[in-house]
């Protein structure tokens, strides 16, 4: 199984939108609705933020969407915080019980 | 609240094995709705799935590293732990534990442990 491809960064003013994108195959993104977006702060474990490709946790803002459309996941962040800013993650289901991971994406909040 | 804490030695020697445990506290290990998985992450680079076990003991691991992971589970001891033998440098990562859900959602992190590949 491959890591699923994600931009290597990101960045936004604040108040603005970014998307970040999370391209995968039919036998991993597109082939399931188990693609998650995990947030990670420097130092810090990773914290869930989306799952199932457009629930969110709660606690996590209705700022943060998730979408996918055939083998690609997208994550927006609207309304770009300072916080933000950090290393996004996403992970989905590629079958017989294997998870994959995207190989990260740096937000900036410029 | 679930809260779950990995523990085991910071620094191993290269072609030995590394062996964690992450004890999970606030709720149980036996629950029919979740994994529990292992998940590491080499200095400056991204996040990698090991692999997962159930609370029956039922295991799977990431193909890549599957000749030389065992995940094994005590739920006496609401412990699950991992063993990576024939380490290399490239086995140096901060290593997690995460409960994972029905829908392979990781919900619930502990806060990582890092381990040292070098001689």
């Amino acid at each position: 199984q491959s890591a699923l491809t994600q931009p290597p960064s990101a960045s936004g003013s604040p108040g603005q939108s970014v998307t970040i994108s999370c391209t995968g195959t039919h036998t991993d993104v597109g082939g399931y609705i188990y693609v998650s977006w995990y947030q990670q702060h420097p130092g810090k474990a990773p914290k869930l933020m989306i799952y199932e490709v457009t629930k969110r946790p709660s606690g996590v803002p209705d700022r943060f969407f998730g979408s996918k459309s055939g083998n690609t996941a997208s994550l927006t962040v609207s309304g770009l915080q300072a916080e933000d800013e950090a290393d996004y993650y996403c992970t989905s289901y590629a079958g017989s019980n294997n998870l994959v991971f995207g190989g990260g994406t740096k937000l900036t909040v410029l | 609240q679930l809260q779950l804490q990995e523990s085991g030695p910071g620094l191993v020697k290269p072609s030995e094995t590394l062996s964690l445990t992450c004890t999970v506290s606030g709720g149980s290990i036996s629950s029919s709705t979740y994994y529990w998985d292992w998940i590491r992450q080499p200095p400056g680079k991204g996040l990698e799935w090991i692999g997962s076990i159930y609370y029956s003991g039922t295991t799977q691991y990431n193909p890549s590293l599957k000749s030389r992971v065992t995940i094994s589970v005590d739920t006496s001891k609401h412990q699950f732990s991992l063993k990576l033998s024939s380490v290399t440098a490239a086995d140096t990562a901060v290593y997690y534990c995460a409960r994972v859900s029905y829908s392979y959602y990781m919900d619930v992190w502990g806060t990582g442990t890092t381990v040292t590949v070098s001689s």
